[in-house]
């Protein structure tokens, strides 16, 4: 059983705007949605976190609907840069899971082209 | 410099031959982990420690063992390494281990068991 679901792959172009969604049926009252960026051959990078509604920084921006079972990170204008690999991260609970179990889903890999 | 880091950053070895990956964070954090990650699985969790001499298995921890004698070292042990241990390893940190604290990660170690 997953933790959460996202898209295996998405390809994009230079200058759109990209939306990944992650499913996460099963999270907890508590529990934030984090995203993190994963570049090749380097560790995973903290992007984005929120709990409901919209959240934005420099980088991108988070919506998650008022029943919280899913996400949406959203890229604006993407560059060649932003190629990567994508993680959706909530928590372990459905499992009876520690606090300290962490749970990435299998990531979605980013392909943007010029 | 905030930092995890992490060493080797790549291993060679063959089956059965002990050998330990270390990892060090700078950053007083409370919690530690090690993931391993290998092509269509993304990042699973190993182990993780909430605190010193204190740990617990994650989603695929058989044939690892850890340490937390200190807060600020986490080393990975693979007491009799096998092939299908070859894989990409993370140590990740937070502060106290909250699912909506920010992880930071290592740079990873590349291990090839032959």
């Amino acid at each position: 059983l997953a933790k959460t679901t996202q898209p295996i792959s998405m390809d994009s172009y230079e200058g759109q705007e990209v939306n990944i969604t992650c499913s996460h049926n099963n999270i907890a009252t508590n529990d934030y949605i984090t995203w993190y960026q994963q570049f090749p051959s380097q560790g995973p990078r903290f992007i984005i976190q929120g709990y409901k509604t919209k959240v934005t920084n420099e980088v991108a921006s988070l919506f998650i609907p008022a029943d919280r079972k899913s996400s949406t990170l959203s890229l604006p204008r993407v560059s060649l840069s932003d190629t990567a690999v994508y993680y959706c991260l909530v928590g372990d609970r459905s499992y009876g899971g520690s606090q300290g179990n962490l749970i990435f889903g299998k990531g979605t890999k980013l392909s943007v082209k010029p | 410099e905030a930092q995890v880091t992490q060493n080797p950053r790549y291993l060679i070895t063959v089956t059965g031959k002990k050998l330990t990956v270390t990892c060090s964070q700078n950053m007083n954090h409370e919690y530690m982990s090690w993931y391993r990650q290998d092509p269509g699985l993304g990042l699973r969790q190993i182990y993780y420690s909430m605190n010193v001499e204190v740990t617990d298995k994650g989603d695929v921890p058989e044939g690892y063992k850890v340490s937390r004698k200190e807060k600020r070292n986490f080393p990975l042990i693979l007491e009799s390494p096998s092939p299908n241990q070859t894989s990409l390893y993370f140590c990740a940190s937070s502060l106290f281990g909250g699912l909506n604290e920010k992880l930071f990660f290592g740079s990873g170690t590349q291990l090839s068991v032959l």
